[in-house]
């Protein structure tokens, strides 16, 4: 089965600017899950999604960043407008059950200039 | 909150040589404890998990991890390394259907 795709593998916008990075999960999975590594630190939750409605937010770093899943299947991630600190990996993973292995996507890149 | 302690942030060791990459957690309650690996260019994979049962568990490529409870840690240990293991390792936790990640572990392998 495919795997997780993630859209685009880089971006390179100006601090002001807006990006929007997109997940596809493994078909079949209603879990989809938003991680974010920022350069030399730990991987960090976001978020988590169950099919289309948002299970947990708490990492959300602030209102500049928008989740959806419209539907149940892909997901968008919007920064907008992007700062310097937004800098760094984002990661989508998706899983059948909420306690079930989570499988990740190659991840976006993100350098705000 | 739970956290994850992975305190050497990269670990060289020659080619065949054994290594141990260490990870300590901060809680005692019941945890499903993970260990994921990037390679270079490459997205994060699961390398091998805990879940129940045994507490030691192993990867299909000779790593093994073992679930220590009164320590609250779950090293990863290969009895030889080899060039193509270059790559980032982390561990991780999941609390509250998310997880919850060391700061990762950079193996360097020596010719």
């Amino acid at each position: 089965e495919a795997g997780v795709t993630q859209f685009p593998s880089h971006s390179v916008i100006e601090k002001g600017q807006t990006v929007t990075l997109r997940c596809d999960p493994i078909s079949g999975h209603d879990n989809l899950y938003w991680y974010r590594r920022v350069m030399g630190k730990e991987i960090k939750f976001l978020l988590h999604f169950v099919k289309e409605s948002k299970q947990d937010e708490s990492g959300m770093p602030n209102n500049r960043f928008l989740a959806e899943r419209t539907g149940g299947t892909y997901s968008t991630l919007k920064v907008q407008p992007a700062e310097l600190e937004d800098s760094g990996v984002y990661f989508c993973a998706s899983s059948r059950g909420q306690n079930n292995e989570q499988f990740f996507g190659p991840g976006t890149r993100l350098t705000v200039l | 909150a739970q956290s994850v302690t992975q305190l050497d942030s990269q670990v060289p060791v020659f080619e065949e040589a054994p290594v141990e990459l260490r990870c300590n957690y901060s809680s005692s309650v019941s945890v499903y404890l993970f260990w994921y690996v990037q390679y270079p260019n490459q997205g994060l994979q699961l390398l091998l998990k805990y879940l129940s049962g045994s507490t030691l568990v192993e990867s299909i490529n000779g790593f093994e991890a073992e679930f220590n409870k009164s320590q609250t840690s779950f090293h990863l240990r290969k009895p030889s390394v080899h060039i193509s293991d270059t790559a980032e390792y982390f561990c991780a936790v999941n609390s509250n259907y998310q997880l919850i990640w060391g700061a990762g572990t950079k193996l360097i392998i020596k010719p």
